[in-house]
């Protein structure tokens, strides 16, 4: 696509229970960054994809957040057992190889109630 | 440990005025410094970026200033329009970690008319 593309868009949750966050990033971009945004706060790193590795994991808060990205393309975020504290809008980039500057999904906002 | 803030939250601004959004950072191994505008529901889009060997970058009605020994850098938007009232991040980047952007907790800018 043109763009790009987070699903859900939005979703509510129970505490406890898993979601899964998806990525399609601009078909070509090498890079892909997941980020969040809590209520009233900036965007926070949570890991970046070079291909389909990872060699930034240092911004997952937890070990019940993990990510993995197929085929050099989509990606998924995973959150496991779901707290109140997660709820923030997370954020899909990406970007070409070696380069400054991101474009950015819509995000999905996450809701754990 | 924030890296890149933003110590205004909000700017209120007449249509047709200047806008200065500030912006200061600590690390002083940070090379490239990008400005990105975000409207609600939607994700952060690129606006303005300057080289840390640059010292003024302009686009139009947007001006992005660098001040290395002071650590911090501000935007300019003139004349302001209703259409800029928006939340602008201020990020930067060292380029390591396959350029992986640290990002200041935004400033809503209302421009009114």
């Amino acid at each position: 696509g043109a763009g790009v593309s987070q699903s859900p868009s939005n979703k509510v949750t129970e505490k406890g229970k898993d979601v899964e966050l998806r990525c399609d990033p601009i078909s070509g971009h090498t890079a892909l960054y997941w980020y969040r945004q809590s209520l009233g706060q900036g965007l926070e790193f949570l890991i970046y994809f070079q291909g389909n590795s990872a060699p930034d994991k240092s911004g997952l808060p937890s070990d019940r957040f993990s990510a993995e990205r197929t085929g050099g393309s989509v990606s998924t975020l995973t959150i496991q057992r779901t707290q109140q504290e997660d709820s923030a809008v997370y954020l899909c980039a990406s970007s070409p190889q070696n380069r400054y500057g991101y474009t950015f999904g819509s995000g999905t906002r996450l809701t754990v109630v | 440990d924030q890296q890149v803030k933003q110590n205004s939250p909000s700017l209120s601004v007449q249509e047709g005025r200047i806008s200065i959004l500030n912006c200061d950072y600590t690390n002083s191994m940070f090379d490239y410094f990008l400005w990105y505008k975000k409207y609600p529901a939607e994700g952060p889009t690129f606006l303005i970026s300057i080289s840390s060997i640059k010292d003024k970058n302009e686009d139009g009605r947007f001006t992005v200033f660098l001040n290395k020994s002071a650590k911090h850098l501000s935007l300019h938007i003139v004349p302001s329009q209703p259409g800029d009232s928006a939340v602008y991040f201020c990020a930067a980047s060292d380029g390591t970690g396959g350029f992986k952007t640290i990002f200041g907790a935004g400033t809503r800018l209302f421009v009114k008319a």
